[in-house]
C-alpha cells in the first residue's frame, strides 16, 4: 500500500564512498523529485524527472547523479561522499508535469550520515 | 530567486487557534502550498492556493493575497497531534519549481 517508498531508510558511510538511494512510487504519477533536507530543515529541490526525462537539475555537485529507468522509479547515486552530504533525502512524486497544481507525495526519507 | 519567510516557532494550547504567516518574494507565481511535517517523517500535503481568498478544509484553512505576497495557515481546535513543522512552499512562475520556507514548528500544550 506504500505510495512512495525509499530504500534504505538509514545510511551510514565513510567519506569517499559511493552510495545509491532507490525510490519507487505506485501512484501512477508522471513526475518524480529528489529533495535534500539539511539540519536546518530547509527542503531544497535537487532534481525532477517527468516521464523519465530530466526537467529540473538544480545546482548540485556533479557527484550526484539521478537515474530514472522508468516513470515509477527514480534513483540517486552519490559518488565520493563528503561530510556536507549528510542530510535527509526525500523522494517525491506528483501527477502531471511540474506546471500543474497537483500536490507532491513524499517518501519516508533516507537519513544519510557521512563520517 | 525565491525568498520565503515564516516564523520559526509557535506555541499554543490544546483547543485554541493558531495562525502561521508566510510572506514570499518570488520570480512569478503559480501557487502556494502548505505541508505538515512531523518530526522524523515525510511532509504531507495540507492545502493549495493559487487565487486570492480563503480555502477551508476541516480544521485547517489557508489564505492567500497575491498582491501582498502573503499567506497564512489557520489551525483551529488544536489537538496534541497537530504538534509538527508547517512548511510554506511557493511555485515560481518561470520554472515551476517548488521552493520551501524553513518551516514553523508548532507545539501544542495541554
Amino acid at each position: 500500500d506504500t505510495a512512495v517508498s525509499q530504500t534504505p531508510k538509514y545510511l551510514v558511510t565513510q567519506m569517499g564512498n559511493d552510495k545509491s538511494i532507490k525510490c519507487e512510487q505506485n501512484l501512477g504519477h508522471d513526475t518524480m523529485y529528489w529533495y535534500k533536507q539539511d539540519s536546518k530543515k530547509f527542503l531544497k529541490i535537487m532534481f525532477s524527472y517527468n516521464n523519465k526525462e530530466l526537467i529540473i537539475n538544480e545546482t548540485v555537485p556533479n557527484r550526484f547523479s539521478p537515474k530514472s529507468p522508468d516513470k515509477a522509479h527514480l534513483n540517486l547515486h552519490i559518488n565520493s561522499l563528503e561530510l556536507g552530504d549528510s542530510a535527509v533525502y526525500f523522494c517525491a512524486s506528483s501527477q502531471g508535469g511540474v506546471g500543474f497544481s497537483y500536490e507532491q507525495y513524499f517518501g519516508p526519507g533516507t537519513r544519510l550520515t557521512v563520517t | 530567486g525565491q525568498n520565503i519567510d515564516q516564523p520559526t516557532e509557535m506555541t499554543a494550547t490544546e483547543g485554541a487557534i493558531v495562525q502561521i504567516n508566510c510572506t514570499y518574494q518570488t520570480s512569478g507565481f503559480n501557487g502556494l502550498f502548505w505541508y505538515q511535517q512531523h518530526a522524523g517523517e515525510a511532509p504531507t500535503f495540507l492545502s493549495y492556493n493559487v487565487l486570492d481568498g480563503l480555502e477551508e478544509k476541516g480544521r485547517f484553512s489557508s489564505f492567500l493575497s497575491r498582491s501582498k505576497g502573503y499567506s497564512y495557515l489557520l489551525l483551529k481546535e488544536l489537538q496534541m497531534k497537530d504538534s509538527a513543522s508547517y512548511l510554506c512552499a511557493v511555485r515560481g512562475g518561470n520554472d515551476y519549481k517548488l521552493s520551501f520556507g524553513a518551516g514553523t514548528t508548532v507545539t501544542v500544550r495541554a
